[in-house]
């Protein structure tokens, strides 16, 4: 159980184009989901914390009109990087919280987005 | 001084060894401690859930928990290659909520 996945893996797009990337959870239903980005032999940044059917909590440093996220069902994020630049290239992983004894975060498979 | 340290490695066994893996940290108030798993261009697997200090085991993986030196520890017994990857450990203040992750220790389990 807790399984966890995003569409899609991977991601090429042209500097100033729009991504938007899925997080869903298939077999159970996620109240909080989280946002990270990860780059090459760094540990996992929260980007933003994603409670359905509210506005998403951004971590410091992070602009939330850059990477819009949306929560609009218990089983279902997205997070749209907008008018994307080369630095925006990174490994975005997105986690839901599970609830029940553990309530912890399990990940999904990450997408890595390459701008050109 | 970060919240949590661990180090980076690489940290290279030969097959069949026991591995130690471990994290400190600065706060106190964390009560929950997880590690995970992440091979390459992957997700992190959540491999151990502990709560407060402790032992906890399951199967080759034995995870501790000492709060009094704000210290935890991954035990791999019998290490094989399918082991090496990069193990993560997160904690947290409370159960769901934010996770503060160290930096990855990589590993690599030699034939």
């Amino acid at each position: 159980g807790a399984v966890v996945s995003q569409h899609p893996s991977r991601v090429i797009c042209k500097s100033g184009t729009s991504v938007k990337i899925e997080c869903r959870s298939l077999d159970f239903q996620a109240t909080t989901m989280f946002w990270y980005r990860q780059f090459p032999k760094q540990s996992l940044m929260l980007m933003a914390t994603s409670n359905e059917g509210s506005k998403a909590t951004y971590e410091q440093g992070v602009e939330k009109d850059k990477f819009l996220i949306n929560h609009a069902s218990l089983t279902l994020s997205t997070l749209t990087v907008t008018s994307a630049h080369p630095e925006d290239s990174s490994f975005y992983i997105c986690s839901a919280r599970a609830g029940g004894p553990t309530d912890t975060q399990y990940f999904g498979p990450g997408t890595r987005l390459t701008v050109l | 001084q970060k919240e949590v340290e661990q180090d980076p490695g690489p940290l290279s066994v030969p097959e069949g060894a026991i591995v130690s893996l471990n994290c400190t940290y600065s706060n106190s108030a964390f009560q929950y401690f997880m590690w995970y798993r992440q091979y390459s261009r992957k997700g992190p697997e959540l491999l151990m859930y502990t709560y407060s200090s402790g032992n906890k085991e399951d199967g080759r993986f034995t995870a501790q928990v000492d709060k009094s030196s704000k210290y935890i520890s991954l035990f791999i017994r019998d290490s094989q290659p399918s082991d090496s990857a990069t193990y993560l450990c997160a904690m947290s203040t409370g159960g769901g909520n934010k996770l503060t992750f160290g930096t990855g220790t990589q590993l690599k389990v030699e034939l």
